[in-house]
């Protein structure tokens, strides 16, 4: 059963920790997309991969956010020093463009994140 | 920017009924619309994926719409039921590139027994 897979499921932290998010796209997927839910903003991209190459990562606020592609299996959002305004959940979904288009996206259980 | 609507933000019927959901997008070059459902706590599970050149798409008792020059898509629910209760979130994926989805920020929906 081919899914997205994400940990932490949850996380607490206070204020001024790093934390590290990972997602583990569906195998044979080439675009990874990072997105934050909050009750206010609704889903809001953060940033996104096609074929592990970083495309946009306007959405991130770059002073704290940063997003990598090591490997094709994993991807990581890591925050540096979390804030309590970080709080929110934290989704992965993968992919396959048609070409330089969107295509159906997958997303995972998503990471609940609380600052303190 | 493209900017997604949906009406109502929640909605509550008896179970049994026929219900329309709907959403509303401002750039109609998009390339496709994805319907959602996402249950509290849990993660966005796709129901329908319809093309820009497509009308509609349907997946047993669920029936999705699209017309693209007015920037409309439906939602057609029948006979729902409590399991039915769910968050659903329409979204969408512009021709400009592959920038991933706009979403709306939900129709929150209660089947009551």
């Amino acid at each position: 059963d081919a899914r997205v897979t994400q940990t932490p499921r949850d996380k607490v932290t206070e204020m001024g920790q790093e934390v590290t998010m990972r997602c583990q796209p569906i195998l044979g997927h080439n675009t990874v997309f990072w997105y934050r839910q909050t009750m206010m903003q609704g889903l809001e991209l953060l940033a996104y991969f096609r074929n592990r190459a970083p495309l946009d990562d306007s959405g991130m606020p770059k002073d704290r956010f940063s997003a990598e592609m090591p490997d094709a299996t994993l991807a990581t959002l890591k925050i540096q020093p979390s804030e309590p305004r970080d709080s929110a959940v934290y989704f992965c979904a993968s992919g396959l463009d048609a070409g330089q288009l969107t295509g159906e996206l997958f997303f995972g259980e998503g990471s609940r994140l609380t600052v303190l | 920017k493209q900017e997604v609507t949906q009406i109502p933000a929640a909605l509550s019927v008896p179970e049994g009924e026929n219900l329309v959901l709907n959403c509303s997008f401002t750039d109609s070059a998009i390339y496709n619309l994805q319907w959602f459902r996402q249950d509290p706590g849990k993660g966005l599970t796709s129901l329908l994926l319809i093309q820009s050149s497509q009308r509609e798409q349907t997946s047993g008792r669920l029936n999705a719409s699209l017309d693209k020059s007015s920037g409309r898509s439906t939602l057609y629910i029948a006979a729902s039921q409590p399991g039915d209760s769910a968050t659903y979130l329409c979204a969408v994926s512009l021709l400009g590139g592959a920038d991933g989805l706009t979403f709306g920020k939900g129709t929150h929906l209660i089947i009551q027994p």
